[in-house]
């Protein structure tokens, strides 16, 4: 079944402005991983957050966590152009063990110069 | 630092042929994932490997089957190719129940 989903599906805005990912998803959770994928590249891993956890900062990334309402944000603060890529949300199911992620649709972001 | 180490980056087969991906994970990683990525989509989790056992199974055909080795690297091995199995291939490591890196992945196009 889908898990994660990403609101919006696309995103452009101006360089230097903030961007703000959201991340649904559906059961529970051990954590919540935010990833980055440039154009048919690898999946570069951002953030991760525990399902114990409420907020995490790294750098320009805040990301957010309300597992009442299964959601999860990701802001980017002060973009660059280099911040253009999709931005995914992965869920670990609760469990432990060797689960496999599951990824939301994802964002793609566009930042203009 | 050291990062997921994938091989080929690039495979090109024909259809009902075979192909075998391999995957050296993060060293003194214990866990590997493998996911299946279609073009426009989303990464899909195929399988898992922890301490060389089958850990997790998602959704991975008939037709595909992994193992980890003792050195931890895996293999997904893969039979009777259709065109739909064209995608990227990653393969991912992890520390027990910690972030998974992800390889650059493996394009493959079946003709």
């Amino acid at each position: 079944s889908q898990q994660g989903e990403e609101d919006p599906q696309a995103l452009s805005i101006q360089e230097g402005e903030n961007a703000t990912m959201n991340c649904s998803y559906k059961t529970s959770i051990n954590n919540l991983q935010w990833y980055r994928q440039n154009s048919g590249r690898g999946l570069v891993h951002l953030i991760l957050i525990r399902s114990n956890e409420r907020e995490k900062h790294s750098g320009r990334l805040r990301v957010t966590l309300d597992t009442s309402k299964k959601s999860s944000s990701l802001l980017i603060t002060a973009s660059r152009a280099a911040d253009t890529a999709s931005y995914f949300c992965a869920t670990d199911a609760y469990g432990g063990g060797a689960d496999g992620l599951t990824f939301g649709k994802g964002t793609h972001l566009i930042i203009q110069p | 630092a050291a990062g997921v180490i994938q091989s080929p980056r690039h495979l090109i087969k024909e259809k009902r042929e075979t192909a075998t991906l391999k995957c050296y994970p993060i060293p003194r990683h214990d866990t590997v994932y493998w996911y299946q990525q279609g073009p426009g989509q989303d990464p899909q989790f195929l399988i898992s490997f922890y301490e060389k056992m089958q850990s997790d199974k998602g959704s991975i055909p008939d037709r595909f089957s992994a193992q980890q080795f003792s050195d931890y690297h895996s293999e997904l091995n893969m039979s009777s190719l259709e065109l739909g199995d064209s995608a990227l291939y990653f393969c991912a490591s992890s520390a027990s129940d910690s972030e998974q890196y992800f390889g650059p992945g493996t394009r493959l196009t079946v003709t």
